[in-house]
């Protein structure tokens, strides 16, 4: 199994530009999620998805949107890119919600880089 | 303001030592805590975890300790190894919580 799989791995965008970061897990999970990542910070979660077609904001939202329309699939859409999107994006599945003690599986992420 | 606390950026240990890394947190319904291993250009992977009704967790190397009245968890790599340097970090998630909570990490260094 390929597990969580996330494209591109390096990406520079100018300002304004936008640009959509894939990510695809076989796993049947539910639940899919994007984090961000700081240097020197912890992943800071940006949306989630229970499951196809629902998807809900996390702590940092602001200038992204997501969709779900299939269980594999959870893109992240940057529509206007901004110097402090620049960042390394996690995206993490489960089956289960977290508040069943289940742990989260991860990509290898998408290094962003916003000039 | 945050909710899982990793107050040391950095540690450097010797091969065959023990490896002591902390972990503190805030919000008293947390009742699962985990560590994520992290190598550089890779994702983090899950190491260890506890639930809230256990105080200690082993598996092979790695042990997690939590304290619940401290609010505290620590995770134990004896003995450490070249391969353990990577950043871990420690989350945790409650009843009502709808993803991990991270801390910043803590970069590990096992010089041989």
């Amino acid at each position: 199994n390929a597990g969580v799989t996330q494209t591109p791995k390096f990406r520079i965008l100018k300002i304004g530009q936008s640009m959509t970061l894939q990510c695809t897990q076989d796993m049947n999970h539910n639940y899919m999620y994007w984090y961000r990542q700081d240097p020197g910070m912890g992943l800071k979660l940006i949306y989630y998805s229970v499951g196809a077609g629902i998807t809900d904001k996390g702590e940092v939202p602001n200038g992204y949107n997501v969709s779900r329309s299939t269980t594999e699939d959870f893109p992240l859409r940057l529509e206007l890119a901004a110097p402090s999107q620049t960042s390394v994006y996690f995206c993490a599945s489960s089956y289960l919600t977290v508040a069943t003690n289940e742990k989260l599986f991860f990509g290898s992420g998408t290094q962003l880089s916003v000039l | 303001d945050q909710q899982v606390k990793q107050n040391s950026p950095s540690l450097s240990v010797q091969e065959g030592r023990i490896s002591i890394l902390n972990c503190d947190y805030t919000n008293s319904m947390f009742d699962y805590f985990l560590w994520y291993k992290k190598y550089p250009a890779e994702g983090p992977t899950f190491l260890i975890s506890i639930s809230s009704i256990k105080d200690k967790n082993e598996d092979g190397r790695f042990t997690v300790f939590l304290n619940k009245s401290a609010k505290h968890l620590s995770l134990h790599i004896v003995p450490s190894q070249p391969g353990d340097s990577a950043v871990y970090f420690c989350a945790a998630s409650s009843q009502a919580g709808t993803a991990l909570i991270f801390g910043k990490g803590t970069t590990l260094s096992v010089s041989s």
